[in-house]
């Protein structure tokens, strides 16, 4: 089944405790992304990738990394959590980034909680 | 003014009503539109494409107005499992030849018995 992978769905953690949440897609798609969703602020885009060892910043890329080793992983790293990481977070892919009529593919969500 | 904009709603109807959702988008050169439909905080799901003549699918009509630079979506004899929210997502075109997905904030529907 084609699908993309984010583990884990909910995690509570403490501040200052770094944390990643993987990401994997088996459909061979070039773009990865990860976005942060908050209330009335929609999706917002965090980091990018084009394709391996290819990424780039979103819109609110402070306070993550991110590295594109291999086609199917797109990992999302958090060296020192802050509350105002707190949030629902996507990571997707498409076959292409960079060209038009390319819907996105989203996986499950990662519920993260910065206390 | 924000590159994609929606009605955040919510919209109550009730079951069998037609209701319709408008998004408007800043960038002229805009490519490709999509519609996606998000349930309580789960993932958004693709629920269609919009292209340049309009589409249907099913009970689910997109129509895109380049003029005006907004799309719609309407849904006819609504459901109570249409209840969700929608997301409008807009390809901006940036110089150089890069395309950006860029997603509104979403309409939240509501179809009561």
């Amino acid at each position: 089944e084609a699908q993309v992978t984010q583990n884990p769905r909910y995690l509570i953690t403490v501040t200052g405790k770094k944390l990643t949440v993987t990401c994997s897609q088996n459909m061979n798609h070039e773009y990865m992304s990860w976005y942060r969703q908050d209330p009335g602020l929609g999706l917002r885009q965090i980091y990018y990738s084009m394709n391996v060892e290819v990424t780039d910043k979103g819109d609110v890329p402070e306070g993550y990394k991110v590295s594109r080793k291999e086609k199917r992983n797109f990992p999302l790293i958090l060296e020192s959590p802050s509350p105002n990481q707190t949030s629902l977070y996507f990571c997707a892919s498409s076959l292409f980034g960079g060209r038009p009529n390319q819907p996105q593919h989203f996986g499950d969500g990662t519920r993260l909680s910065i206390l | 003014r924000k590159e994609v904009e929606q009605d955040p709603g919510p919209f109550n109807v009730p079951e069998g009503a037609t209701v319709a959702f408008n998004c408007t988008y800043s960038n002229s050169a805009s490519q490709s539109f999509f519609w996606y439909r998000q349930d309580c905080r789960k993932e958004p799901k693709l629920l269609m494409s919009v292209y340049s003549s309009g589409n249907e699918d099913g009970r689910f009509t997109a129509q895109l107005n380049r003029a005006s630079q907004y799309i719609s979506l309407l849904i006819r004899d609504s459901k109570l499992s249409d209840s969700a929210t929608y997301l409008c997502a807009v390809n901006y075109y940036f110089s150089g030849g890069y395309n950006k997905l860029i997603f509104g904030a979403g309409t939240r529907l509501a179809v009561h018995p």
